[in-house]
């Protein structure tokens, strides 16, 4: 079965830190890039970052809100992206959810969505 | 940055009802744009890709248009299971959602 698993999340205090896991499985997590996406209650959906594959190098990029605190890694041999998040903030509290990058090809050229989600994870910062 | 604006924010429909989504990019962005469903307490699920083009699974009731900077997501007749949140995202650049449009039984 193709999933995405996120663990890590919790309560911690402003100025603190995290670490999120996303364990994957059921296809070939080596060859996809991974983001991090989450949403704030009732609030709508807000990039987080990325990381790409060893053919492109690990290539990492950041939302402007996250740069410079979080960073997303990998570890291929363990199918499993991560999300370093230090000195949180109240404002970072949302859930945050893993998702694959799935290219697509046709007649007309080629597009991207991100085609698997984790369930989330929740993370409260607060004192 | 590129801005998604969708609206309505909410509409109430009725079961078998067509229902109308429309997504703004504040430039242009070609076919970069993705449709989402997203049910309370759950992960988004990928409904359109590349602006028209249905997903695996994806019941064929769900449809997508248009190019540049419009784009309008159509339920033809809505279900039961198709109340939800519907969010729109740009793949153009690194991928900015909207705001999302809640569907809500009338």
């Amino acid at each position: 079965e193709v999933q995405l698993v996120e663990s890590g999340g919790g309560l911690v205090q402003p100025g603190g830190s995290l670490k999120l896991s996303c364990a994957a499985s059921g296809f070939t997590f080596s060859g996809s890039a991974m983001h991090w996406v989450r949403q704030a209650s009732g609030k709508g959906l807000e990039w987080v970052g990325r990381i790409r594959s060893k053919a492109n190098s690990y290539a990492t990029a950041y939302a402007a809100s996250v740069k410079g605190r979080f960073t997303i890694s990998r570890d291929d041999s363990k199918n499993t992206a991560y999300l370093q998040m230090n000195s949180l903030k109240t404002e970072d509290t949302a859930v945050y959810y893993c998702t694959r990058h799935q290219y697509y090809y046709d007649s007309s050229g080629y597009y991207d969505a991100f085609d698997i989600w984790g369930q989330g994870t929740m993370v409260t910062v607060s004192s | 940055d590129i801005q998604m604006t969708q609206s309505p924010s909410s509409l109430s429909a009725s079961v078998g009802d067509r229902v109308t989504i429309t997504c703004r990019a504040s430039q242009s962005i070609s076919s970069y744009l993705n449709w989402y469903q997203q049910k309370p307490g759950k992960a988004p699920k990928l409904l359109i890709y590349g602006a028209s083009s249905l997903q695996s699974g994806v019941p064929s009731r769900f449809s997508g248009s248009g190019s540049g900077t419009d784009f309008t997501l159509t339920i033809s007749s809505l279900q039961p299971e198709d109340f939800a949140t519907y969010c729109c995202q740009q793949s153009y650049t690194t991928g900015t959602f909207g705001q999302g449009t809640k569907v809500e039984i009338k």
